[in-house]
Parts: C-alpha cells; sequence; structure tokens
C-alpha cells in the first residue's frame, strides 16, 4: 500500500492564481480531510469528507473548496489564492467505523508559498 | 469548545533522560485521545492513542501517556531519550464525531 499520497511537494503561487492540491489514498478509508499547518498553530482542520459525494467544514474552511467523487481521491482547490494561505496542507485519511478511535494516516504534505 | 493545550514550545534533553511533554485537553464528550510525531519535512505519524480501559498506554518507540480524567491531562513520557526522539510532538483530541483537534506542538531537542 502506497498509504496517502499528496501532489505536489513544493507549490509557488501569485495572489489571484487558483490551484488544487491532490490527495489519494489506498486504504478504502471512508473518512478524508485536509489540515493545514502553521508555525505556533499546529495543525486546523479544513475540510472533511466521511464518503464520496459527502463534505463538510471543519475549523478553518474560507478560501478552500473540496469534493469527494471516489472514495481513493479527496482533492483541495483553493480558489483564489491570498498570502494568508502560505501554508503546509497535509492529508490525512481513516477508517470511519471505529466511531473516531481509528488511526489517521497523514500524506507527506505539501509546502505552498503564495507571494 | 474544544481545543488541546500543549503548554510547553519547546523542550530540551539531554540523551538518556527522561521525558515528559504535557497535553490538556478540553473536551464535551468522552475524549479520544492521541499523541503524533513528526520529524523534519515529514508528514505525523501516530506515537499511541487512548479512548477506554487502562489509562497508561503504550505505544511505538518506547513511549507512554496517562491519561488522568480529573486533571483533563495525557501526557507522553519516554524514560529513556534518544538523539532520533528530536521531533514535533502534538497532541490531539477527538471522539465520536468527525473533527479532530490539534495542540500546537512541543518541539523536542535532544542534547548529545
Amino acid at each position: 500500500n502506497a498509504g496517502v499520497t499528496q501532489t505536489p511537494k513544493f507549490q509557488v503561487l501569485k495572489t489571484g492564481q487558483s490551484m488544487t492540491l491532490q490527495c489519494a489514498q489506498d486504504m478504502n478509508h471512508e473518512y478524508m480531510s485536509w489540515y493545514r499547518q502553521d508555525p505556533g498553530m499546529g495543525l486546523r482542520l479544513i475540510h472533511y469528507s466521511v464518503g464520496a459525494g459527502i463534505t463538510d467544514q471543519g475549523e478553518v474552511p474560507n478560501g478552500y473548496n473540496v469534493s469527494r467523487s471516489t472514495t481513493e481521491d479527496f482533492p483541495l482547490r483553493l480558489l483564489s489564492a491570498a498570502p494568508s494561505q502560505t501554508s503546509v496542507y497535509f492529508c490525512a485519511s481513516r477508517r470511519i467505523r471505529g466511531g473516531g478511535t481509528d488511526t489517521q494516516y497523514f500524506g507527506p504534505g505539501t509546502r505552498l508559498t503564495v507571494l | 469548545a474544544q481545543s488541546v493545550t500543549q503548554p510547553d514550545i519547546h523542550i530540551t534533553v539531554s540523551e538518556g533522560a527522561s521525558l515528559e511533554l504535557r497535553c490538556n485537553y478540553s473536551y464535551g464528550a468522552t475524549p479520544y485521545l492521541f499523541w503524533y510525531v513528526q520529524s523534519p519535512g515529514q508528514g505525523l505519524q501516530l506515537l499511541l492513542k487512548y479512548f477506554s480501559g487502562d489509562t497508561l498506554v503504550q505505544g511505538i518507540k518506547g513511549f507512554e501517556a496517562e491519561f488522568k480524567r480529573s486533571q483533563s491531562s495525557f501526557n507522553l513520557r519516554k524514560p529513556s531519550v534518544h538523539w532520533s526522539d528530536a521531533a514535533e510532538y502534538f497532541c490531539a483530541v477527538g471522539g465520536t464525531g468527525n473533527q479532530f483537534y490539534f495542540g500546537t506542538g512541543t518541539s523536542l531537542t535532544v542534547i548529545p
């Protein structure tokens, strides 16, 4: 199993540009999520999904869009990038049958810089 | 409101010394508690988790943590630190819902 994969590893954008961060998992996990990690703030939940066609907002959803058309993929879209979105982005997945006790598996992260 | 507090931003210990990283949580229901480790430039790896039963849980790499409900704490410990333990450590809380809350992290430096 490849686990959770993310592309790209690094990205530089100009203010106002749009882009999609890709996330895929091969563990057949129902739950997938996106976090951003900023210095001194830990990881904060952006959006999550409990299955194909079902998404919901986390703690910091503004400026981001998600969709889940398959179990495997959960892309994160930045509609109009802003410098405040400079961060490291992590995708994670887990089963949901354990009712929240299951381990979340994290991808290696995408380091995004918005100029 | 749900939250996790890690009061120590940075800790320095000598190799071979014992380690305790503090974590306090606020959660409105039965908490599920986790400790993750992040090496530089890497993703997060689960060290251990607690959701019921014995309040002292063992994890990987020789780490353990103790859940104390009365103190709303879930401190991470290791009896003898190795240089390879230098990393950032995150405490997190979740539950039967779908949201998950991380602390701000504690950076560990190990002195040879």
